[in-house]
């Protein structure tokens, strides 16, 4: 079955700390990797994503990901976090049953101290 | 471009009574998704349309649900009749053609409904 596992439900880091924020997913094939971020009061925003190619993506705000097929695992990355990263962060996969569909994880807080 | 437009941004209402969200897709988005965020169940998708016919509705929690996209700039979820259980931020989002779930979700700021 398809799902998407974001093991960490609350994440605290200080302000200019180094993040990773794991996913791991179950998939048949190639699966297409979102991470999409949402601040409080707000929709969801993409970040970044993977379809194929290069296993290391870069998206908006200084983030990064890295695809590892052998793990199962899509993990987000930034190097200096600031303030303003405060949020919940989503990773989701598709496609589902050849649809335009996506299955989100439940989601990692991260509080950023600073 | 304006993005995904929802309407009302905030809703309060008695139980029992007729809830009615909308939802402007990105001009030009040929899928339509709208989701339910709790804090109990996340984000849980209630229904998804493409080209305006629905495909899956199998996430809609009960007949009291109801969707419809009478064309590519609208569509609407309606809720009838409420219940306090009802209560939850609920998200329209749309996709580009072409390439399937390759493609982005583009999500609206989202209804805030509370069912008294």
């Amino acid at each position: 079955a398809q799902s998407v596992t974001q093991p960490d439900i609350h994440i605290t880091v200080s302000e200019g700390a180094s993040l990773e924020l794991r996913c791991n997913y179950s998939y048949g094939a190639t699966p297409y990797l979102f991470w999409y971020v949402q601040s409080p009061g707000q929709g969801l925003q993409l970040l970044l994503k993977y379809f194929s190619g290069d296993t290391l993506v870069q998206g908006i705000k200084g983030f990064e990901a890295e695809f590892k097929r052998s793990q199962s695992s899509f993990n987000l990355r930034k190097p200096s976090v600031h303030w303003s990263d405060a949020a919940e962060y989503f990773c989701a996969v598709g496609p589902i049953d050849n649809t335009d569909k996506l299955i989100f994880g439940t989601g990692t807080r991260l509080q950023v101290f600073p | 471009d304006a993005g995904v437009i929802q309407s009302p941004r905030h809703e309060v209402t008695e139980m029992g009574q007729e809830v009615t969200l909308r939802c402007k897709p990105i001009s030009g988005h040929n899928s339509l998704f709208w989701y339910r965020q709790t804090m109990m169940r996340g984000l849980e998708l209630l229904i998804y349309f493409n080209n305006n016919v629905p495909i899956d509705d199998s996430g809609m929690p009960e007949d009291r649900f109801s969707a419809k996209m009478p064309n590519a700039s609208f569509s609407t979820l309606k809720i009838q009749p409420s219940e306090p259980r009802d209560s939850a931020v609920y998200f329209c989002a749309s996709s580009p053609v072409g390439a399937g779930a390759r493609n982005e979700q583009f999500f609206g700021p989202g209804t805030r409904l509370t069912v008294l």
